[in-house]
């Protein structure tokens, strides 16, 4: 499979505890995404990177959350001191190129559940 | 920001029957539309894309219209399947720095056999 893979596919957490998902992106795309769905609305972005490079972040992007993308490869995202309104599918997503709109391609996302 | 609003929440058709979903964008230095498909514990798949130069294009069974003076476009599905059956999301990207997708808040398609 040469998609975007993610892992886990669903984490149940108790609140306060510290989550972290990983991303692999399609070979070759510098550009990765990440993206928070929450049941019956539209994936919201979170965070992008140009290969290692975090090159920008949503307000909705807490101080709790932080994502990397240390060799220009797979991300992680963590969050710190879950809440339950964090429970939502993680979405993370890959496109090739730097200075255009080429096709984004999603993962099959992280389901995280906060009890 | 770009802001895109997205209509009917829920559409149901007849199997062979036409669907189409309605999008509108805010941003007129958007000039990228993709249409996703979503499956039940799936990430959206990207079905069909068009460019602001381009004011419609066909797949088979999928088209997609834009009409950019009046900030719309328009998913149509032909020859409906009960394998449509699905949400469907649009999203409309410009050119900052990000190039990042803002999407519409989805349509169930249900196609009754």
């Amino acid at each position: 499979d040469t998609g975007v893979s993610q892992n886990p596919r669903h984490k149940i957490t108790k609140r306060g505890q510290n989550v972290t998902f990983r991303c692999d992106p399609i070979s070759e795309h510098n550009r990765l995404y990440w993206y928070r769905q929450t049941l019956g609305q539209g994936p919201e972005f979170l965070t992008y990177f140009q290969n290692e490079a975090q090159l920008e972040k949503s307000r909705l992007l807490s101080d709790r959350f932080s994502a990397e993308r240390p060799k220009g490869s797979f991300s992680t995202l963590e969050i710190q001191r879950t809440e339950q309104g964090d429970s939502a599918m993680y979405l993370c997503a890959s496109r090739t190129g730097s200075l255009d709109n080429s096709p984004l391609h999603f993962g099959n996302g992280t389901r995280l559940t906060v009890t | 920001g770009e802001n895109v609003e997205q209509h009917p929440s829920t559409l149901s058709v007849q199997e062979g029957d036409s669907a189409v979903i309605k999008c509108t964008y805010s941003d007129s230095a958007s000039n990228y539309f993709p249409w996703y498909k979503q499956e039940l514990g799936k990430g959206p798949q990207l079905i069909i894309d068009i460019r602001s130069n381009v004011g419609e294009k066909k797949d088979q069974r999928i088209a997609v219209t834009l009409n950019k003076t009046a900030k719309h476009f328009s998913l149509h599905i032909t020859e409906t399947q009960p394998e449509d059956s699905a949400v469907y999301f649009c999203a409309a990207s410009g050119t900052d720095s990000s190039y990042k997708l803002i999407f519409g808040s989805g349509t169930r398609l249900l196609v009754r056999p």
